[in-house]
């Protein structure tokens, strides 16, 4: 079995804080996800990498960075928290480049920002 | 207009009742369709994943997909108290896209 393990559960941060959520996954998978899921708006991707050190933007990006130093880790920044970030951030992990496999999740993390 | 549409619910029935759970869609260039299962405060689970349109079965589940009416189901037969979650259709583009397009989830209760 998939396993993307996230590592922490739940996080209280205040306005202004850098923040960062880590993703592990540990089926050598090539991509990597970070969304974030709010009611009613649904799961939006903020970041996806293909690979080490590769990135791409998702659908909102705004004021959220990435690393991915090593395959198995994908790491999520936020630069400078706001209250507007105070949401549920999943991590899933996918393998292949060309593959029909699908996306695997973790728990997430539930992130209050004060 | 949202690509992926699916009803928030809730939806209460009871238990060994059949369940039918409905995404639309809007882009006739999906090729690949998912079911995922998110009991709270955990992640999704993948549940079902089918290819193009047909029908799919595991256990009491079955996925159907008609692509001629941009219209995706789940089926639930027998359902059980466990059953009871947020189920989420999400679909994307074949090829070596990453990207997944998701519905917003339907609330699901399934009372004992």
């Amino acid at each position: 079995d998939v396993k993307v393990t996230q590592s922490s559960r739940y996080l209280v941060k205040r306005t202004g804080e850098k923040v960062f959520l880590e993703c592990v996954q540990d089926m050598d998978h090539e991509n990597m996800f970070w969304y974030r899921q709010d009611p009613g708006l649904g799961l939006r991707l903020i970041y996806f990498s293909y690979d080490v050190k590769m990135k791409e933007k998702g659908d909102i990006p705004e004021g959220y960075s990435v690393s991915r130093e090593k395959k198995e880790r994908f790491s999520l920044i936020l630069e400078s928290a706001s209250t507007n970030q105070t949401s549920m951030y999943l991590c899933a992990s996918r393998g292949g480049i060309v593959s029909n496999q699908p996306q695997h999740f973790g728990d997430g993390t539930r992130l209050s920002i004060l | 207009q949202k690509e992926v549409e699916q009803d928030p619910g809730p939806l209460s029935v009871p238990e060994g009742a059949i369940v039918s759970l409905n995404c639309t869609y809007s882009n006739s260039a999906f090729q690949y369709f998912m079911w995922y299962r998110q009991y709270s405060r955990k992640g999704p689970e993948l549940l079902m994943y089918t290819y193009s349109s047909g029908n799919k079965e595991d256990g009491r589940f079955t996925a159907q997909v008609d692509k001629s009416s941009k219209y995706i189901s789940l089926f639930i037969r027998d359902s059980q108290p466990s059953d009871s979650a947020t189920y989420l259709c999400a679909m994307r583009f074949g090829g070596a896209t990453n990207k997944l397009i998701f519905g917003t989830g339907t609330l699901l209760a399934v009372q004992p």
